[in-house]
């Protein structure tokens, strides 16, 4: 079956320093990877999209890259803010599909 | 625009009684879908529609449950009879659907209790 996975639920992070999430895929090559911040009693709100052509994509203080021979998108938030403490889903596209990881859930302490 | 607009934003509901979950999609947006977040499973797409249309509801998990789309600016996600396992938070999502690369615009969400 096909699988995205994300394989921390929990990333404890110092103000300042940068965040890495991982997500995982297993069995295809998903053409597009997306990446959504979700904050509590909130649906997901979009942040980043990559293509698989693509190696990175930047918005602000994210990156976001697509490695298809690790087959993994590394999600990357620098300089990080209290602000940033969320979860963070990545989803892979498929038709007009979005399936969703599980989710990492980011705090940033002061 | 307002957004996706979901309604209730909670519901409260005994075992057996039929539930009733309301969308008012982004005006423009083509595609409609309705996903279910728990914490043992995530994120699960339930159905989706385009242009009114359902076109995948392999993720609507019995007969009970059912979607419906009567036209661009209005679905519901009904679950009769429901059943204390329903307890989730169901939400909805509109997007342009201009190829796999777009954008989904989710709702706040209805959070459902049934006991």
């Amino acid at each position: 079956s096909q699988k995205i996975e994300q394989n921390s639920e929990a990333l404890n992070i110092q103000e300042g320093k940068t965040a890495t999430l991982t997500c995982n895929y297993t069995n295809y090559s998903p053409a597009y990877l997306q990446w959504y911040r979700q904050d509590p009693g909130r649906g997901p709100v979009f942040l980043l999209l990559i293509r698989e052509n693509e190696k990175e994509k930047r918005k602000e203080r994210l990156k976001v890259t697509f490695d298809t021979t690790l087959k993994q998108s590394l999600f990357h938030i620098t300089a990080s803010q209290p602000a940033d403490s969320a979860t963070y889903l990545c989803a892979r596209s498929n038709d007009y599909k979005l399936s969703f990881g599980a989710g990492t859930t980011v705090t940033v302490r002061a | 625009d307002a957004g996706v607009i979901q309604s209730p934003r909670h519901e409260v509901t005994e075992m057996g009684q039929e539930v009733t979950l309301r969308c008012k999609p982004i005006s423009g947006h083509d595609y409609l879908f309705w996903y279910r977040q728990t914490m043992m499973r995530g994120l699960e797409l339930l159905i989706y529609f385009n242009n009114n249309v359902p076109i995948d509801d392999s993720g609507m998990p019995e007969d009970r449950f059912s979607a419906k789309m009567p036209n661009a600016s209005f679905s519901t996600l009904k679950i009769q009879p429901s059943e204390p396992r329903d307890s989730a938070v169901y939400f909805c999502a509109s997007s342009l659907g201009r190829g796999r690369s777009t954008e989904a615009f989710f709702g706040q969400g209805t959070r459902l209790t049934v006991v």
